[in-house]
C-alpha cells in the first residue's frame, strides 16, 4: 500500500544552519505531497504542498520539490531559527483521496 | 476567518467510560476527518465524514463512532475507554472535490488521558 518514510530524528542544529529532512514515498500514480509541522503542545499546521511532479512547494523559507524519479519530497531550509524547533511530518493522501498517510515525524531542535 | 476549532482542549477519563469530542470545520469546508496521534507517533486516520455520512474508516474498532451535523461540525465518540485510547485526537477539515478531499487543515486537538 501507499506509505511514507521519513529520516529518523532527532535532528539537532545550530541557528542559521542548513536543514534537510528526507522523505520518500510509495504510491500509485502521482498524488499530492505535503509537509506538516507540529509545534510543542499544538496541532498540525500545513507547511507546504506540491500537487504534481517537479512542483516546488515553499513557505516561511522552507522548500520541497516533488521528485517522481526518486519518489522523494525532501524538506529544506537555508538558515534555521530557534523558532523552527518542532516535529515535521511528510504526508500523502491514500488511494481513495480521503485520508492522509503520515510518516513517523522528524523532531528538529535548533539551539542559539 | 476562524480555522478548525476543537473542544475540549484536555479531558481525563477512567477506563470503561465514554467520551465525546467536538470539531467545527474551517469556514467553507464540508468534510471532516478524525485522526488519533499517540505520543511520539504520526497521526492515524480514524474516519471521514461528508454529507453527514461516514465516507471511509481506518483500522479502528466500532467503539469509535462519529457524527456530522448539517452545519458540517462533527463529533467523535469513544465507548468503553481503554488505557490505550490515551492520545491527541485531531480533527481536520477540507473541501470535497470530485470524490476526493482537497488539502486538510487541522485543529489544535483534544488531549485525552484515560486512567
Amino acid at each position: 500500500g501507499d506509505s511514507v518514510t521519513q529520516m529518523e530524528g532527532p535532528v539537532t542544529l545550530s541557528e542559521e544552519a542548513f536543514l534537510t529532512i528526507n522523505c520518500t514515498y510509495t504510491a500509485t500514480g502521482y498524488p499530492s505531497l505535503f509537509w506538516y509541522v507540529q509545534y510543542p503542545g499544538e496541532g498540525l499546521q500545513l507547511l507546504l504542498k506540491a500537487t504534481k511532479a517537479d512542483d516546488k512547494g515553499s513557505n516561511k523559507g522552507f522548500e520541497a520539490t516533488y521528485r517522481k524519479e526518486t519518489t522523494s519530497f525532501h524538506l529544506e531550509k537555508g538558515s534555521v531559527q530557534v523558532s523552527d524547533s518542532a516535529v515535521y511530518f511528510c504526508a500523502l493522501p491514500n488511494q481513495a483521496g480521503t485520508a492522509l498517510i503520515f510518516g513517523k515525524g522528524t523532531t528538529l531542535s535548533v539551539s542559539s | 476567518d476562524a480555522g478548525v476549532t476543537q473542544s475540549p482542549t484536555h479531558l481525563i477519563k477512567t477506563r470503561g467510560q465514554q467520551v465525546t469530542l467536538r470539531c467545527s470545520p474551517k469556514s467553507g469546508h464540508d468534510t471532516v476527518s478524525w485522526y488519533q496521534q499517540a505520543l511520539g507517533q504520526g497521526p492515524q486516520f480514524i474516519f471521514q465524514y461528508y454529507e453527514e455520512e461516514e465516507r471511509q474508516r481506518g483500522n479502528f474498532p466500532d467503539r469509535f463512532s462519529g457524527h456530522q451535523f448539517p452545519n458540517y461540525s462533527s463529533e467523535l465518540n469513544v465507548n468503553a475507554l481503554l488505557l490505550g485510547d490515551s492520545a491527541l485526537y485531531l480533527c481536520a477539515s477540507s473541501l470535497e472535490r470530485q470524490g476526493r478531499t482537497d488539502t486538510q487543515y487541522f485543529g489544535p486537538g483534544t488531549r485525552l488521558t484515560v486512567l
